[in-house]
């Protein structure tokens, strides 16, 4: 086990509803990453979080948007959810000074 | 564009033989390449990783091979196992600022270790 944890497991949503998944960090971690990865694909990079403040994108539209707490918890809220959005969503937390990142159990997300 | 590309997509391999996977990448300001394991159902799990300036690391049964010049690396797992079977994913990170852990995957290849 990672000690990264995701809530929920699964969820549905149909689409045009707004989605909020949540990701709680390995202790003593200070980054956090989101990835998308649909069936039969490697994650794809969304974001990633450094002391609260985005710290890099992918190519994912601005209605895809996170937030990173005081306690490196984080969020990743989706809104006006598309077919094409579901997928595993994945974090993953690491320390800043290291380039090791830890993988949490994912949510799977689909979009009725 | 595919920034790191892996092969082959699909692997069946006898137990007690050699399993290898091939990735190849193009941009140069690559500078860590870890190798994950995905069970289905599961989050990815890191197995091992190397960086460019180190040609070959080994952990247990599992082998980076990496070629710089040729922008190529590749994943040995020595006496596979059935529990082996898994996806794995090479990825690669760009160098950047304090904090940056942008990870590029390949698609994945989807291992089964046949008794």
């Amino acid at each position: 086990e990672t000690g990264v944890t995701q809530s929920p497991t699964h969820l549905i949503k149909t689409r045009g509803q707004q989605v909020t998944l949540r990701c709680s960090s390995q202790s003593g971690h200070n980054t956090v990453s989101w990835y998308q990865q649909a069936l039969g694909q490697g994650p794809q990079f969304i974001f990633q979080y450094y002391r609260e403040e985005e710290n890099g994108r992918g190519n994912f539209p601005p209605r895809f948007s996170g937030l990173q707490f005081p306690n490196y918890s984080s969020e990743l809220n989706v809104n006006a959810l598309e077919l094409d959005d579901s997928a595993l969503y994945l974090c993953a937390s690491g320390k800043g000074d290291t380039d090791t990142q830890y993988f949490g159990p994912g949510t799977r997300l689909t979009v009725l | 564009q595919q920034q790191v590309k892996q092969s082959p997509q699909s692997l069946i391999v006898q137990k007690g033989g050699i399993s290898i996977i091939n990735c190849a990448y193009e941009n140069t300001a690559f500078d860590y390449f870890p190798w994950y394991q995905q069970f289905p159902g599961k989050g990815p799990a890191l197995l091992i990783a190397i960086r460019p300036d180190v040609s070959e690391k080994k952990e247990g049964r599992f082998t980076i091979s990496f070629n710089k010049s040729a922008k190529q690396f590749s994943l040995h797992i020595m006496d596979s196992q059935p529990g082996d079977s898994a996806t794995y994913f090479c990825a690669a990170k760009r160098a950047a600022g304090a904090g940056s852990y942008q990870l590029t995957f390949g698609k994945g290849t989807k291992l089964s270790v046949i008794p």
